[in-house]
C-alpha cells in the first residue's frame, strides 16, 4: 500500500518567514494529494489540494509543487503568520472506488511573533 | 456550509464494552469514513463507504466494524474495547471523487479504561 512520510515533524520559523514542508510518497498510482491544518483542539481542514497532472498550485500565501518523478511534494507559506501554527498532514491517493487516502505522520509548524 | 456531528466529545468506556461511535453529515455526501489519531501517527483509516450500506475496509480495520443504514449516518462500532483503542476518532464525508475534499467532525476522544 501507499506510504507517505513528512519531513520534518517539526518546525520553527518566524513570522513573517516562509515555510516549507515537504512529503514523500511510494505509490507511483498516487494521482491526488491534499494539505489538511489542524489547528489545536479543532478538526482538520483542506487548505490545498493539487492533481498529479500539474505541478503547481497556489492559493494566497500557500502554494503546493508536486514533483512526480521524485514522488515528492510540499506545501509552501509565504509571509507566515502567528495563525499558521498548526499541525499540517499531508496525504496521497490514486484513483477508483476502492482507493484510500493515505496520511503522513504530520508535521507541527510554529510560527514566532 | 457542511457539518459533520460526532455524537460524544469525549466518551470514557470499560475493558470488554461494546461501543458505538456516531456521525451525522447533512450535505447528502456520498462518501462517509472512520479515521483514528494518536501522537505521532496521524491519521489512520479505519473504514470507509461509498454508498449505503456498502461498507469497505481501510488499513486498520481490526477490532471495529461499521454500519451505514442511512446516506447521512455512520457508526462505528468496537465489538469488544480495548485500551489499545483509546484514541481520538474522527468521522469525515465527502461528495463525488472518494477521497477529495473531506470534511471531518470534530472527533470523539475515546478512553478504555
Amino acid at each position: 500500500g501507499e506510504n507517505v512520510e513528512q519531513h520534518p515533524s517539526t518546525l520553527s520559523v518566524q513570522e513573517g518567514d516562509s515555510a516549507v514542508i515537504k512529503c514523500t510518497y511510494s505509490d507511483s498510482a498516487s494521482n491526488y494529494f491534499p494539505w489538511y491544518k489542524q489547528e489545536l483542539g479543532k478538526r482538520p481542514q483542506l487548505i490545498i489540494d493539487i492533481r498529479s497532472n500539474v505541478g503547481e498550485k497556489k492559493d494566497q500565501r500557500i502554494a503546493v509543487t508536486l514533483n512526480k518523478t521524485a514522488k515528492h511534494f510540499s506545501l509552501h507559506i509565504t509571509e507566515t503568520q502567528p495563525e499558521d501554527s498548526a499541525v499540517y498532514f499531508c496525504a496521497a491517493s490514486s484513483s477508483g472506488a476502492n482507493s484510500k487516502l493515505t496520511f503522513g505522520k504530520g508535521i507541527t509548524l510554529s510560527v514566532r511573533p | 456550509d457542511v457539518k459533520v456531528t460526532q455524537s460524544s466529545r469525549y466518551l470514557v468506556k470499560r475493558t470488554g464494552e461494546k461501543v458505538f461511535l456516531e456521525c451525522v453529515q447533512d450535505m447528502d455526501h456520498e462518501n462517509m469514513f472512520w479515521y483514528r489519531q494518536d501522537p505521532g501517527l496521524g491519521l489512520r483509516l479505519i473504514y470507509f463507504s461509498y454508498d449505503v450500506k456498502m461498507k469497505e475496509k481501510g488499513d486498520i480495520p481490526e477490532g471495529y466494524s461499521v454500519s451505514r443504514e442511512k446516506k447521512e449516518r455512520f457508526s462505528l462500532i468496537l465489538e469488544s474495547a480495548s485500551t489499545n483503542q483509546t484514541s481520538m476518532y474522527l468521522c469525515a464525508s465527502s461528495q463525488g471523487d472518494l477521497n477529495e475534499k473531506l470534511f471531518f467532525g470534530s472527533g470523539t476522544q475515546l478512553s478504555v479504561l
